[in-house]
């Protein structure tokens, strides 16, 4: 089984700080990594993925993740944040030994970017 | 673009009653997932299906069920809809595996209340 840790409930920051989101996840298979963001009441959307290859991922939006085997994170980034990144950010994984994709959430980080 | 729609953005139901909620995704994919989101929790999947008249439970499958009669739709239904069932509910959709690991694509959500 798989579980994805978001230790942190809500990040404030202001206006143009870097900001990082932590992940961390427990698997006793290999995984697939992602980040998705919910913007105020919208769906789910993609930020960025972790395959294979380069352990630092660069998603949509100026974001990155880097993965980090030893220590089973995947810890996202941004060097510079604007007020349009206010929203709910969700780490999951995905097991690579199924035949589809199932992924498995963490309970989010809610970002508040004030000026 | 991929969209994928969900009949109602906000809806109330009374305890007991019968709830459906539907799905429809226009881009012909074959994975098509129904999870809750609660506060503090993430997202939970409650039901997955693969293809037409394919279904398989997820991590919180009781008091639910779903239906899959053609391959753009997917319907979630309550049964006899109980006041812990109250949630929002998101639907996505994705290509197969085969192609490689390709995101889901998520709906705007259901914000269902039962009183």
């Amino acid at each position: 089984a798989q579980s994805v840790t978001q230790l942190d409930s809500q990040v404030p920051v202001f206006e143009e700080a870097p900001v990082e989101l932590r992940c961390n996840y427990s698997s006793s298979v290999s995984v697939y990594l992602f980040w998705y963001v919910q913007y105020p009441n919208q769906g789910l959307q993609l930020l960025l993925k972790y395959l294979s290859g380069s352990t630092l991922v660069k998603g949509i939006n100026g974001f990155e993740a880097e993965f980090n085997k030893s220590q089973t994170s995947f810890h996202l980034r941004k060097p510079s944040v604007h007020i349009s990144d206010t929203a709910e950010y969700f780490c999951a994984v995905s097991p690579m030994n199924t035949g589809f994709q199932k992924l498995v959430f963490g309970t989010g980080t809610r970002l508040l970017v004030s000026p | 673009d991929v969209k994928v729609t969900q009949s109602s953005r906000y809806l109330v139901k009374r305890t007991g009653e019968k709830v459906f909620l539907e799905c429809v995704q226009d881009m012909d994919h074959e994975n098509m997932f129904w999870y809750r989101q609660d506060p503090g929790l993430g997202l939970r999947l409650i039901y997955f299906s693969y293809d037409v008249k394919m279904k398989e439970k997820g991590d919180i499958p009781e008091g639910y069920s779903v239906s899959r009669e053609k391959k753009e739709r997917f319907s979630l239904i309550l049964e006899s809809a109980s006041t812990n069932q109250t949630s929002m509910y998101l639907c996505a959709s994705s290509p197969p595996s085969g192609q490689g690991v390709e995101e889901q694509y998520f709906g705007p959500g259901t914000r269902l209340t039962v009183t």
